[in-house]
């Protein structure tokens, strides 16, 4: 199992602006996975990106993977103050405890209206 | 409708006590998971577990121990709690435990130990 390690811990930005946030990871993956997390919530899946994709888009986010650098990043277009939350990314291994998800401490979006 | 559902919300206990907290899922998932998250916010998996393989973390004292009646359900017992234990723990399922699936969170339990 492995860390996703996201960047930057903390980030402040005003509604309507694009909100972009980093993750690094160690060794390789299946897939790679980004969660919000509402104050006092469990987390909600955003996106999935598979190892052999570059870029995926989900409404106003957008996920790309560079697996030579071992890195992605969530952008975030438009920003509401309802985007307000922690983002955590989770690097998915191949089966047995590679297959468990191991967040990291995640970046905290503060979107002020 | 409720995915993942978890009981209770809030647990406030006293310390060398033993607890229960119960998680269900109803979306016919293979694979159900326990983490904790403690102050900081740190999310650590705890357990993960379908009908074949039980995988623990080996930083989790043998005082938790998941408890699963059937597919649905997957229950967390924990003895002698200790006030390191305050924090929330939160469910999760999915498909299967090593494929490209999505995991599903519950609310959360948050344990208080005093």
């Amino acid at each position: 199992s492995q860390q996703g390690e996201e960047d930057p811990q903390a980030l402040s930005i005003q509604e309507g602006e694009n909100a972009t946030m980093n993750c690094s990871y160690k060794t390789s993956i299946n897939n790679l996975q980004w969660y919000r997390q509402n104050s006092g919530r469990g987390l909600v899946h955003l996106i999935l990106i598979r190892s052999n994709e570059r870029e995926k888009h989900s409404g106003r986010l957008r996920v790309t993977l560079d697996t030579s650098k071992k890195s992605s990043s969530l952008l975030i277009t438009a920003s509401r103050a309802a985007d307000t939350a922690s983002y955590f990314c989770a690097p998915q291994g191949y089966g047995g405890s590679q297959g468990n998800l191991i967040f990291g401490k995640g970046t905290k979006l503060s979107v002020k209206p | 409708d409720t995915a993942v559902s978890q009981t209770p919300k809030y647990l406030v206990t006293q310390m060398g006590n033993d607890k229960s907290i119960k998680c269900e899922q109803n979306l016919g998932h293979d694979t159900m998971y326990w983490y904790k998250q403690d102050s900081k916010k740190f999310l650590k998996i705890m357990f993960s577990y379908n009908n074949k393989e039980l995988i623990i973390n080996e930083t989790v004292p043998n005082r938790f121990s998941p408890k699963s009646p059937d597919k649905a359900h997957l229950n967390l017992h924990i003895n002698s709690l200790e006030l390191g234990d305050s924090a929330v723990y939160f469910c999760a399922s999915s498909h299967d435990p090593g494929g490209s699936y999505e995991q599903y969170f519950g609310p959360g339990t948050r344990l208080t130990v005093t």
